[in-house]
């Protein structure tokens, strides 16, 4: 059973196009992130969302936009694709209380041409 | 940025223990200090988190300074499967806090 979830794993597409990517989670929790990790491996939080909210947005251009159906699923659409959105994107969920930990998914491969 | 500084790189041998250090020296009293590990192209992985007493769990052990400016992660013994890049990380005990990675500390282990 993975307890986070990413489709797709790789994802190459043209700049100027729009893609999504999807998360989800059956762990039961509250909430759930979105992470990049550039070709420099630096890995940078995006967003997070608490109950379908919008409690985090680390200055991300308005490209991004992510969007919570439910609890269970934070999805991120990405409009106009440039080279430099060429990244591994992570969703990761936790319960929400301090002292947790965040679990992982295994990570979306985005290759912009 | 980062409020930790751990080593670039380490190397330890198959079976033995592997202790990654890690300086925090401007914790605050409400953070915790957690490590983290990414093996290759996989999303990082929780190991263990502390606030001030030594921890330990199935995975490995934390040992944090008396005056919490510094800490080390223990692998008692280590496997080639360990070979990672491993994360220290201070985060706030309240709220939405968030998780800032580094540069980690890449771990080699070798037969």
């Amino acid at each position: 059973d993975t307890a986070v979830s990413q489709t797709p794993k790789y994802l190459v597409t043209q700049m100027g196009n729009d893609k999504s990517i999807k998360c989800e989670q059956n762990l039961g929790h509250d909430t759930m992130y979105w992470y990049k990790q550039d070709s420099k491996k630096f890995l940078k939080i995006m967003f997070s969302y608490n109950n379908k909210e919008l409690i985090i947005n680390e200055t991300v251009p308005n490209r991004f936009s992510p969007k919570s159906p439910d609890k269970a699923h934070l999805n991120l659409h990405i409009n106009s694709l440039e080279l430099g959105d060429s990244a591994v994107y992570f969703c990761a969920s936790e319960s929400g209380r301090a002292g947790n930990e965040q679990f992982f998914g295994p990570g979306t491969r985005l290759t912009v041409l | 940025d980062a409020k930790t500084t751990q080593p670039t790189s380490m190397d330890c041998a198959e079976g033995r223990a592997a202790n990654l250090p890690c300086n925090h020296s401007t914790i605050s009293g409400n953070e915790y200090v957690y490590w983290y590990r990414q093996i290759h192209s996989q999303g990082p992985q929780y190991i263990i988190h502390g606030l001030k007493n030594n921890e330990t769990n199935e995975m490995a052990s934390l040992i944090i300074t008396e005056d919490r400016k510094s800490s080390t992660l223990i692998l008692p013994h280590a496997t080639l499967r360990d070979t990672a890049v491993y994360y220290c990380i201070v985060r706030g005990i309240s709220g939405y806090s968030t998780l800032t990675f580094g540069k980690g500390t890449m771990l080699l282990v070798s037969p």
